[in-house]
């Protein structure tokens, strides 16, 4: 059964801490997404990465870095949190960079006070 | 950049009954149109999608029907059931990305 980990499901953080989020999939898919979720807004895209090191910008990039080490992991970064930056963050990863199905984790709903 | 809505954004519909959601979107050049199920507490999970060169696509309960000159694209479930009770959300490709609608809350009433 395919299968994305996030490491943790809720976090709770202080203005301008440092925040790391981790996903692993255990598919070998090339491709790997991080979306952000708030109600009324769907999910929108932050970052995806398509092969090991290389990542792209989606959407809503700003304050948010991502690390793409090994296949099957991507990191998102949160380099000093901020109170906006609370929501819930969900990770996919895909065979096929576009029309292919994007799996998702269970997400890690994050309060930054 | 590709505006996508989705109606409505809250659906309650009694158990037996049919639920209908509708997604549009701006952007012609889009060629697949997906929709995605959340339940409470899960991640979405593609349910049904379709192509631009078919009209309509079913799969036991559910179906997709497309209108690419209209630009919107509908989810059908029939014989709805509790378990349907979620968060559906299209999420029409553009460009090498989703773009993911509002989503719309679906309730079945027993």
């Amino acid at each position: 059964d395919v299968k994305v980990t996030q490491s943790s499901r809720y976090l709770v953080k202080r203005t301008g801490e440092k925040v790391f989020l981790e996903c692993v999939q255990d598919m070998d898919h090339e491709n790997m997404f991080w979306y952000r979720q708030d109600p009324g807004l769907g999910l929108r895209l932050i970052y995806f990465s398509y092969d090991v090191k290389m990542k792209e910008k989606g959407d809503i990039p700003e304050g948010y870095s991502v690390s793409r080490e090994k296949k099957e992991r991507f990191s998102l970064i949160l380099e000093s949190a901020s109170t906006n930056q609370t929501s819930m963050y969900l990770c996919a990863s895909s065979f096929h960079i576009s029309t292919g199905e994007l799996f998702f984790g269970e997400g890690s709903r994050l309060t930054v006070l | 950049g590709e505006n996508v809505e989705q109606h409505p954004s809250t659906l309650s519909v009694q158990e037996g009954d049919s639920a209908v959601i509708k997604c549009t979107y701006s952007d012609s050049a889009s060629n697949y149109f997906p929709w995605y199920k959340q339940e409470l507490g899960k991640g979405p999970q593609l349910i049904i999608d379709i192509r631009s060169n078919v009209g309509e696509k079913k799969d036991q309960r559910i179906a997709v029907t497309l209108n690419k000159t209209a630009k919107h694209f509908s989810l059908h479930i029939t014989e709805t059931q509790p378990e349907d009770s979620a968060v559906y959300f299209c999420a029409p490709l553009w460009g090498q990305n989703f773009v993911f609608g509002p989503g719309t809350r679906l309730s079945v009433l027993p």
